[in-house]
């Protein structure tokens, strides 16, 4: 499976935009980059995903780098419910028997830390 | 509040039993994923079942298994219990049976083995 690299940790004031980076090298054509982030005692939560093109949706932005070998998710105002741990994942589309499907492979994340 | 839900939410145990952890997909959801999220290994794919079918396979352990009923509800079936298995267990459900879909996942299962 193709590896997502982040930083361990990452520092924000409330208000502030957030840049969260992602390397994801060895990703494939078909492989899609999706974001999740979980809270604190919390099952993970959907952010956002893209194939090619930048996203915007109303919790955050995607910018995905023309050779498609990093992505930076973009927190436009940080809030304290924002402190969560990111995760960037490359979701691997597998055929079997003609039927496609797919799994997520969690990294460890980046632990994001508001402060007021 | 993701529309997926899981029960216990709490689970305690002694080495050597077998427990049974539920998932209830959000409503019109057809397929259902196991992870296990320890201190160590992060959160690892399980298994995913689509419409009453398994699907993929992850780290899921022979221990292990799971399957997902008529009104696609899914259990996970843990055997033979080992220290190590204590962690979070989540499900999360999508509507189709690719991962580009979003998954939404459940709150957990917090399964201690003593």
């Amino acid at each position: 499976d193709a590896k997502t690299t982040q930083p361990n940790s990452m520092e924000s004031n409330e208000e502030e935009p957030v840049h969260l980076p992602c390397n994801h090298s060895t990703i494939s054509g078909t492989d899609y980059i999706h974001w999740y982030r979980q809270l604190p005692s919390q099952g993970p939560e959907y952010v956002i995903h893209g194939l090619t093109s930048n996203v915007n949706n109303r919790m955050a932005s995607l910018a995905i780098a023309e050779d498609r070998k990093s992505s930076t998710l973009i927190l436009h105002r940080a809030t304290l419910r924002d402190a969560a741990v990111y995760y960037c994942i490359l979701s691997l589309i597998q055929s079997a028997g003609g039927t496609s499907y797919g799994k997520l492979t969690f990294g460890q994340g980046t632990i994001l830390t508001v402060h007021p | 509040d993701s529309g997926v839900t899981q029960t216990p939410k709490h689970l305690i145990t002694a080495t050597g039993q077998r427990v049974t952890l539920r998932c209830s997909p959000r409503s019109g959801d057809l397929s259902v994923y196991w992870y296990q999220q320890s201190l160590d290994q992060g959160l690892q794919f399980l298994i995913q079942y689509y419409n009453g079918e398994e699907r993929a396979k992850g780290n899921i352990l022979e221990r292990f298994s799971a399957q997902q009923f008529p009104d696609l509800h899914s259990e996970l079936n843990l055997s033979s219990l080992e220290l190590g298995d204590s962690a979070l267990y989540f499900c999360a459900s999508t509507r189709d049976k690719t991962a580009t879909d979003t998954q939404y996942f459940g709150p957990g299962t917090r399964l201690t083995v003593l």
